[in-house]
């Protein structure tokens, strides 16, 4: 069992949706969560970066994290064409920079 | 502010071949790293170095070799190309003393035939 799973989609929404992203680990001692954007043939970029469990919000952004569930989510709110890419979640053990990625979740929103 | 730059952005080699992938970043961090990323596999690594002079071997060493040459240059090299490296190989860096994640170039897209 990999430590990070995440579905690999693709997931296919119309413009404005609400988009729920997740993954789930194993790891009860991961404490910094963070999700990545990639978009196409393109590096990785920080999205979002939470500490421990809790919500934190960041425009259309919402970064959800439940560590008695071992479970994170990134909501979307009224999606656009252009956060059309791939999404990894990634999470670290305190006091380490050893992070541990998903493999990504593949999203399309059509206009 | 040009972060992490990675060259050459694409190249193709013949099996057998040999290349050096560049990576510099200009954020003064003390950890880079080498992933490789293949559909459905996700992000892999393959090297890492926590500082200047030290480097470790991550998930998927084999075939490659690392050089960290300074604070800014951790270089990767395929010695003997085979089609398995086929690839796409991303560098990061990162600070421990702040973390804030890490910070991706944008990609060197390698084939091998």
């Amino acid at each position: 069992q990999k430590e990070v799973e995440q579905d690999p989609g693709p997931l296919s929404v119309p413009e404005g949706a609400i988009v729920s992203l997740n993954c789930t680990y194993s790891n009860s001692a991961f404490q910094y969560f963070m999700w990545y954007r990639q978009y196409s043939r393109k590096g990785p970029e920080l999205l979002m970066y939470t500490y421990s469990s809790g919500n934190k919000e960041d425009g259309r952004f919402t970064a959800q994290v439940d560590k008695s569930s071992k479970y994170i989510s990134l909501f979307i709110r009224d999606s656009q064409p252009s956060d059309s890419a791939t999404y990894l979640c990634a999470m670290s053990v305190g006091n380490t920079d050893k992070l541990i990625f998903g493999t990504g979740t593949r999203l399309q929103v059509f206009p | 502010n040009a972060g992490v730059t990675q060259t050459p952005k694409f190249q193709v080699l013949k099996t057998g071949q040999s290349m050096t992938l560049q990576c510099a970043q200009d954020m003064n961090h003390n950890s880079m790293y080498w992933y490789r990323q293949d559909p459905g596999m996700g992000l892999r690594l393959i090297y890492y170095s926590a500082s200047e002079g030290t480097t470790d071997k991550g998930e998927v060493p084999n075939g490659y070799n690392v050089s960290r040459l300074n604070k800014r240059e951790f270089s990767l090299r395929l010695e003997s190309a085979a089609p398995s490296q086929t690839s796409v190989y991303f560098c990061a860096s990162s600070e421990m003393a702040n973390f804030m994640g890490y910070t991706f170039g944008s990609g060197t897209r390698l084939t091998v035939v």
